[in-house]
């Protein structure tokens, strides 16, 4: 059993360039979300989608895009990468709407740098 | 806003010590409480989702209690072991589709 497979682990990336987050899941879990982790703070939701074709903000969306064309994969986007996006990255998928009753399954994170 | 408070920050033990930590959230609205294991270099994953007040939950030697009239949960480690350190989260749901995570407890257990 995969589960949420998250690529790359680390990531250096210099000011102003983009990259695309990749995450997909084999569970046909149809909640999926981004999330951000900085120091001393809790994971904070970037985006989320309920379902192939449906995306939606969390709380810090700004400077990323999402899309969810199949129900295995959603990709995270920065458009151009900023210091304030250094951050620890984790895509999650949850069977339900996370934190109504179904746990989520996190990946294993991408280490970002922005120089 | 809507704040999940954790404490301890950070809690050092001993191999074989007891530790309870805490998570606070909003007593209104509740729908459930979710606690995570995040071990270093791994992610995150699910301990316990708690959905009754009273509700007491148990996983081997971790078990974990739910108030929900006054907004808080505790996670007990019993014996902690070396395998034991991680930060532990915990979150909260917050509207319909998401979930506010605390900063998390960081266990350490020396041998």
């Amino acid at each position: 059993n995969a589960g949420v497979t998250q690529t790359p682990k680390f990531q250096v990336l210099k000011t102003g360039q983009s990259m695309t987050l990749q995450c997909a899941q084999d569970m046909n879990h149809e909640y999926m979300s981004w999330y951000r982790q900085d120091p001393g703070m809790g994971l904070r939701l970037i985006h989320y989608s309920v379902g192939a074709g449906i995306t939606d903000q969390g709380e810090v969306p700004n400077g990323y895009n999402v899309s969810r064309s199949t129900t295995e994969d959603f990709p995270l986007r920065l458009l151009s990468a900023a210091p304030s996006q250094t951050s620890v990255y984790f895509c999650a998928s949850s069977k339900h709407l996370i934190g109504r009753l179904g746990e989520a399954f996190f990946g294993q994170g991408t280490r970002l740098t922005v120089v | 806003i809507l704040n999940v408070e954790q404490s301890p920050q950070s809690l050092h033990v001993q191999e074989g010590d007891s530790t309870n930590f805490t998570c606070s959230f909003p007593s209104s609205n509740f729908y459930a409480l979710h606690w995570y294991r995040w071990e270093t270099a791994k992610s995150p994953e699910a301990l316990f989702v708690m959905t009754l007040n009273g509700d007491e939950k148990k996983k081997g030697r971790i078990s974990a209690t739910l108030n929900t009239k006054e907004g808080y949960s505790y996670l007990y480690i019993k014996g902690s072991q070396p395998e034991d350190s991680a930060t532990y989260l915990c979150a909260f749901p917050w509207g319909v589709r998401d979930m506010r995570f605390g900063a998390g407890t960081r266990l350490t257990v020396k041998p």
